[in-house]
């Protein structure tokens, strides 16, 4: 049965740091794996998408590795700002048939970024 | 930019009575999906939904839990005799395809809470 951990559970830096969150997952036969952001009370924002053949995704001061051998995934933040605080899920996304299955969340990371 | 709709943002309803959770997926988007995160815990996958039927479904899942989309726009979950431990944020989502380069979108969430 897939797993999904995050390391930290939570997170405080001073603006302006670069800061580093962590996924592993047990199984690697996955199909994709995504970070998002959930804000309090909020929905879940996807930030990034890594299919199972990548290594990497960028986007903007975000960027997302994936080595599926080993079973982890990290997100890089560039140039923390306040407004990135929130929860960080990563989810993995399995396979059912052929088809995009459900996704298997972490707990998350909280981040808390200080000006 | 299309987004992942959900009524109502908060329902509150006695223990036994059943309830309904409404979303309105993006338009184009062929799989559904409904996820429920208990306060403190991990977001869980409920169901998936494809051309009129279920394609995967969870434990949690059981006999008092059923999906329907009724027309063209709408994907609702019903819970028949709701408990207390049914209490939780229900999040919506949908995907374009099957394939393992697309994102499945969320919606902002139904916080259900059963007295």
């Amino acid at each position: 049965k897939q797993e999904v951990t995050q390391i930290p559970a939570a997170l405080s830096v001073p603006e302006g740091e670069n800061l580093v969150l962590n996924c592993s997952f047990t199984d690697s036969a996955i199909y994709n794996l995504q970070w998002f952001r959930q804000d309090p009370g909020k929905g879940l924002t996807s930030l990034l998408l890594i299919q199972s053949s990548q290594r990497e995704q960028t986007s903007g001061r975000l960027n997302a590795s994936l080595d599926k051998s080993s079973g982890r995934s990290t997100l890089y933040i560039a140039a923390s700002q306040p407004g990135d605080s929130a929860t960080y899920l990563c989810a993995v996304g399995g396979y059912y048939g052929g088809s995009q299955g459900n996704l298997i969340f972490g707990k998350g990371t909280k981040l808390s970024v200080k000006p | 930019e299309p987004e992942v709709t959900q009524t109502p943002s908060h329902q509150v309803t006695q223990m036994g009575q059943e309830v309904i959770l409404r979303c309105v997926p993006i338009s184009n988007h062929l799989y559904f999906y409904w996820y429920r995160q208990i306060l403190g815990q991990k977001v869980e996958f409920l169901v998936s939904f494809y051309n009129n039927e279920i394609s995967e479904k969870s434990e949690i899942f059981d006999d008092q839990f059923s999906v329907e989309r009724p027309d063209g726009s709408n994907f609702t979950l019903k819970i028949r005799s709701t408990k207390l431990e049914d209490s939780a944020m229900y999040f919506c989502a949908s995907g374009l395809d099957s394939y393992s380069n697309q994102p499945q979108h969320f919606g902002d969430g139904t916080r259900l809470s059963i007295l």
